[in-house]
Formats: C-alpha cells, structure tokens, sequence
C-alpha cells in the first residue's frame, strides 16, 4: 500500500465548475501538507501549503486538512480551462524533510 | 528573482553511461532535493543536501550519487544508466520556510 493515494483521474468538468481533489495518507506522522500543480512536461508548482487540521483559503483555491481521518482536499472555484493539469499532493513529517508525493490527478476543465 | 534553474533540458544516453544533472537554487535558499518522476507517477524522493552536507537519501541504488557545492548548487549523478532510468529528474530548492520549489526539470532519456 503507498503512503499516500490520489485518484489518477482524469477529472473532466465544465469551465466555472468546483473542482474537487482528495488524496488520503497512512501515515500519522505526516504533518505538513501541499499542493502542487504540475503542467505537461513541466515542474511542480507550489499552490497550497498547510501544517494544521482545517481550511486555507488563497483566491480561487481552498485546501482542506483532517488529521484525524488522514484525509486532504483541495477546491478550485470558478474553474478555467487553463487549470488543466495534473495536481499532486505532498507531504512530510516534520519542515525540513522529504516530501511524499500522491500519484497526480490529471484534470481537464472544458471551455 | 530568478526560479531554480536545471540543465540540461533534455538529454539522450545509451545503457551503461554515465549522467550528471545540475541544479542552482533560488538565491538565498541552501537546501537542495532532488526527486525522480517517472511518466504518470509522483516525484519520488532520491536526496536532500543542505549546506553541502547530505541529508536524507531515498530508496536508490548506488548509482545515484549527488554533492553541493559551497554556493548551495548541486549536482545529481547516475553511472551505469539502465532503461529504467528513464525519467524527469527535479531539483527543489528551499529556505527558512521550509517550502520546496521545483525547477522545470531534465528530461533523461536512455536508450
């Protein structure tokens, strides 16, 4: 079992949308939590970073934590075309370690 | 400001060569982490450094091999490439927040 599933998609959904994206950890010792959005051949883009239970929200995008049932989401409202891409979720157990990654979720938003 | 930087882009080698990989982070930052993405899957974690000194290492063979220099860029280092090699090969760089940053990456091809 990996450490950290994330559904591979791909999630297709029309332009102005909510587009809703979870992965889920096994292990408890993971305290911080990202987001990242990663383009066709590109590298990882920093988008959301949380170290507590509960909402961050920056713009159209809101990052949900729960400790408890080792669960992450990540909310794009008002979505547009080109947030087309894959997104992946990280994490690490304490600031300066490696950062885990889920598999991506490839999502294609729709004009 | 400048983003953390990869070279090369893009390269082709042949079974059993021999490739190094550089990477400058973000001006400031001193820690550099390096990670593997094969086509369709997450990063995977193959070495941090932080000022010159190694300071986790993943679940690679020795073939892999990476060292800072003393202005905090670093170089990855793969002898006797197999066809499984094969990859995008990141660099991240971070600071004091402990937020990682990913460079566009070097796309490995072996043949």
């Amino acid at each position: 079992q990996k450490e950290v599933e994330q559904d591979p998609g791909p999630l297709s959904v029309p332009e102005g949308a909510i587009v809703s994206l979870n992965c889920t950890y096994s292990n408890s010792a993971f305290q911080y939590f990202m987001w990242y959005r990663q383009y066709s051949r590109k590298g990882p883009e920093l988008l959301m970073y949380t170290y507590s239970s509960g909402n961050k929200e920056d713009g159209r995008f809101t990052a949900q934590v729960d400790k408890s049932s080792k669960y992450i989401s990540l909310f794009i409202r008002d979505s547009q075309p080109s947030d087309s891409a894959t997104y992946l979720c990280a994490m690490r157990e304490g600031a300066g370690n490696k950062l885990t990654f889920g598999g991506g979720t490839r999502v294609l938003v729709k004009p | 400001d400048a983003g953390v930087t990869q070279s090369p882009t893009h390269l082709i080698k042949t079974r059993g060569q021999h490739v190094t990989l550089r990477c400058s982070p973000i001006s400031g930052h001193k820690s550099v982490s390096w990670y593997q993405q094969v086509l369709g899957q997450g990063p995977q974690f193959i070495f941090q450094y932080y000022e010159k000194e190694e300071r986790g290492r993943g679940n690679f063979p020795d073939r892999f091999s990476a060292r800072q220099f003393p202005n905090y860029s670093s170089e990855l280092n793969v002898n006797a490439l197999l066809l499984g090699d094969s990859a995008l090969y990141l660099c991240a760089s971070s600071g004091r927040t402990y937020e990682q940053y990913f460079g566009p990456g070097t796309r490995l091809t072996v043949t």
